[in-house]
C-alpha cells in the first residue's frame, strides 16, 4: 500500500512551458485534491474531485486544469507556467470527505520552480 | 481572505513543558476542525480532529480544545518532545459544502532539548 504518490519530486520550468504533475492513490479513496503551499500562506486548495469524472475549483484554480478519469489518478496540469506558480504542490485524498469529514492523506509534494 | 488564521508563525518550548498552538477562524459555518503536522520535505500528516459538537478531544499527549463562541481552537502537547518539532497547520471544513478544507498559515514549533 503506497498511499498517495506524486511525481516528479522536483521540477524547473521556464515561463510559458506546460507540464503535468502526477498524483495517484491506491486506497480507493473517492475524494482527491491539490494544494499549493507558499510561505506565509499555508495550504491553499487549487482543485478537488469527489469521484471519477467530477472535479471542482478550490480557492486558487486559475492557471491550472485537472481531470479525474479513474478513481486512482488525479493529474494537475499547468497550462502556461508563470513565476507566480513557483510553489510546493501537494496532492491529498480521503475516503469520502463530504460524508464523514475524514482526514486527508497527503503525498510527499512536488517542488516547482518557474523561471 | 484568510478564514483560518494562525497568528503565531513560530513557537519555542523546552522539552517536557506544554506547547500550546492557537488557531482562529471567521466562518461560523465551519463544523469540523483538524490539526496536521508537517516535517520538512514531507507532506502533512493528520494529528487530531474535533467536531463542533464537542469542546475537547484527547489523543495521548495531544488535546484539542474548541471554543465556538470565540471561534478559537487550540492544540496542547504535553509533555513536548524534540520529535514534536514541526510545522502545525489547523484546518476547518464548513457544513455548507463539506468538500473543502481551509488551512491556516501554520505555526513552526521548536522543542528545545
Amino acid at each position: 500500500n503506497a498511499g498517495v504518490t506524486q511525481t516528479p519530486k522536483f521540477q524547473v520550468l521556464k515561463t510559458g512551458q506546460s507540464m503535468t504533475l502526477q498524483c495517484a492513490q491506491d486506497m480507493n479513496h473517492e475524494y482527491m485534491s491539490w494544494y499549493r503551499q507558499d510561505p506565509g500562506m499555508g495550504l491553499r486548495l487549487i482543485h478537488y474531485s469527489v469521484g471519477a469524472g467530477i472535479t471542482d475549483q478550490g480557492e486558487v484554480p486559475n492557471g491550472y486544469n485537472v481531470s479525474r478519469s479513474t478513481t486512482e489518478d488525479f493529474p494537475l496540469r499547468l497550462l502556461s507556467a508563470a513565476p507566480s506558480q513557483t510553489s510546493v504542490y501537494f496532492c491529498a485524498s480521503s475516503y469520502n470527505l463530504a460524508a464523514s469529514y475524514n482526514e486527508q492523506f497527503f503525498g510527499p509534494g512536488t517542488r516547482l520552480t518557474v523561471l | 481572505d484568510q478564514q483560518v488564521k494562525q497568528n503565531s508563525p513560530s513557537l519555542s518550548v523546552q522539552e517536557g513543558r506544554i506547547s500550546i498552538l492557537n488557531c482562529d477562524y471567521t466562518n461560523s459555518m465551519f463544523d469540523y476542525f483538524l490539526w496536521y503536522k508537517k516535517y520538512p520535505a514531507e507532506g502533512p500528516t493528520f494529528l487530531i480532529s474535533i467536531s463542533s459538537i464537542k469542546d475537547k478531544n484527547e489523543d495521548g499527549r495531544f488535546t484539542v480544545f474548541l471554543n465556538k463562541s470565540a471561534k478559537h481552537l487550540s492544540l496542547h502537547i504535553v509533555p513536548s518532545q524534540p520529535g514534536d518539532s514541526a510545522v502545525y497547520f489547523c484546518a476547518a471544513i464548513p457544513v455548507s459544502t463539506g468538500n473543502q478544507f481551509y488551512f491556516g498559515t501554520g505555526t513552526s514549533l521548536t522543542v528545545i532539548p
